[in-house]
Order: structure tokens, then C-alpha cells, then sequence
């Protein structure tokens, strides 16, 4: 089945920019998604890439996507405490419906 | 606003207890589900529904099961709670078409003890 990889736990300085990397291993994957988890609360979406996609900005986002490598990563720049949460990368698979695979995801702590 | 919400923010239940957990999302969204969250797992897929009456096994199947009777409500339902299902569950609905955008309810934190 598919597989979305990240690591655990990612620790910044406000201001600094903060990476969050994620890899997959389904080839047909059609979207790619970033969501962000709060304390206490469920998943909100941030932003999503299309597959025929390289590249796309958001304000303070920026998401890049190595569709050769299967790599996926988030970029936050000016980072802040209140982007500290927990950041899970998703994919959707070509012919899977509207179903999603969640990573791991990655806890970010932003330290003054 | 989407609004989905979540029968209980904190439970706790004992080994065998039968546990309903009820999710009610209030956009006329088609598809709902099911997800239990572990530290270090990430978000794994236990059931989800496309439609009233409707459902499919997640990733995770064993020892769950899902009532979809009404569009706006989706039950999982641990027919005889046992440790290992102590997990935060989190509910989530979408449009048919736009899984770009699952919705998420709080999350319902289940200790079995």
C-alpha cells in the first residue's frame, strides 16, 4: 500500500525559516496536501500541490515537489510560535476516490 | 463555515465496554471519516462512507465498525473496547471531488482502561 514518510520532530528559531520534508512512494499520487494540527484541535488544510506541479506559493508557504524523487517538502519562512503544531503531509491517489494518506507528521516547535 | 463535530472531546471507557463515537457534519457532505491518530503513526483510516447506507473498510478495520443511517452523522462503534484502542479519533467529511478539502472535527480522546 502507499506509504508518506516525515520526521518527527523539527525545532526553529522565530524568524528563521523552517523545512518540513515528507516522502511518498505512490507513483499516481494526483494531489499532494499539507495539513496543520493545532493543540487540542483537529486538521485544518494550508495548501495543496497538483502532481504536474513543481512548485507553489502562499504568502509565508512555499511547497516544492520532486515528483522524480517522490519528495514533498513545506517551507515556512519568518517562522513563528504560533506555526508551532503538528504538519502532516497527504496524498491522493489517481483512482482512489476521495480517500487521503496521512504522513507521520512532523512536530514543530518554534523557540524564541 | 463547515462545522463537523464530535459527541465528546474526552472519554473514558473500561476493557469490553461497547463505545459509540458520533460525528455530525453540518454541509451536506457525501463522504465521511473515520481516522484514529498515535504518536509517531500519524493519522491511519479505519472506515469511511460515500453515501447514507454506505461504507468502506480504512487501513484499519479490526475491531471497529460504522452506522452511516443519516447524511449528516457517522457513528464508529467499538463493539468491545479493549487497551489497544486507547487513541485520539478524528472524524472528517469533504464534497465528492474536492478531496483537496477534508474537513476535521476536534477529535474525541479514548482511554480504555
Amino acid at each position: 500500500g502507499e506509504d508518506v514518510e516525515q520526521s518527527l520532530f523539527l525545532s526553529v528559531r522565530e524568524g528563521d525559516s523552517s523545512v518540513i520534508n515528507c516522502t511518498y512512494t505512490d507513483s499516481s499520487s494526483t494531489y499532494l496536501y499539507w495539513y496543520k494540527q493545532e493543540p487540542g484541535a483537529g486538521l485544518q488544510l494550508l495548501t495543496y500541490i497538483f502532481s504536474n506541479m513543481d512548485m507553489k506559493q502562499d504568502q509565508r508557504l512555499t511547497v516544492l515537489l520532486n515528483k522524480k524523487d517522490k519528495h514533498l517538502s513545506l517551507r515556512i519562512a519568518d517562522t513563528q510560535t504560533g506555526d508551532s503544531a503538528i504538519y502532516f503531509c497527504a496524498e491522493r491517489e489517481e483512482g482512489g476516490g476521495n480517500k487521503l494518506t496521512f504522513g507521520t507528521g512532523t512536530q514543530l516547535k518554534v523557540e524564541l | 463555515d463547515v462545522k463537523v463535530t464530535q459527541s465528546s472531546r474526552y472519554l473514558v471507557k473500561r476493557t469490553g465496554e461497547k463505545v459509540f463515537l458520533e460525528c455530525v457534519q453540518d454541509m451536506d457532505h457525501e463522504n465521511m471519516f473515520w481516522y484514529r491518530q498515535d504518536p509517531g503513526l500519524g493519522l491511519r483510516l479505519i472506515y469511511f462512507s460515500y453515501d447514507v447506507k454506505m461504507k468502506e473498510k480504512g487501513d484499519i478495520p479490526e475491531g471497529y465498525s460504522v452506522s452511516r443511517e443519516k447524511k449528516e452523522r457517522f457513528s464508529l462503534i467499538l463493539e468491545s473496547a479493549s487497551t489497544n484502542q486507547t487513541s485520539m479519533y478524528l472524524c472528517a467529511s469533504t464534497l465528492t471531488g474536492r478531496a483537496y478539502e477534508q474537513y476535521f472535527g476536534p477529535g474525541t480522546r479514548l482511554t480504555v482502561t
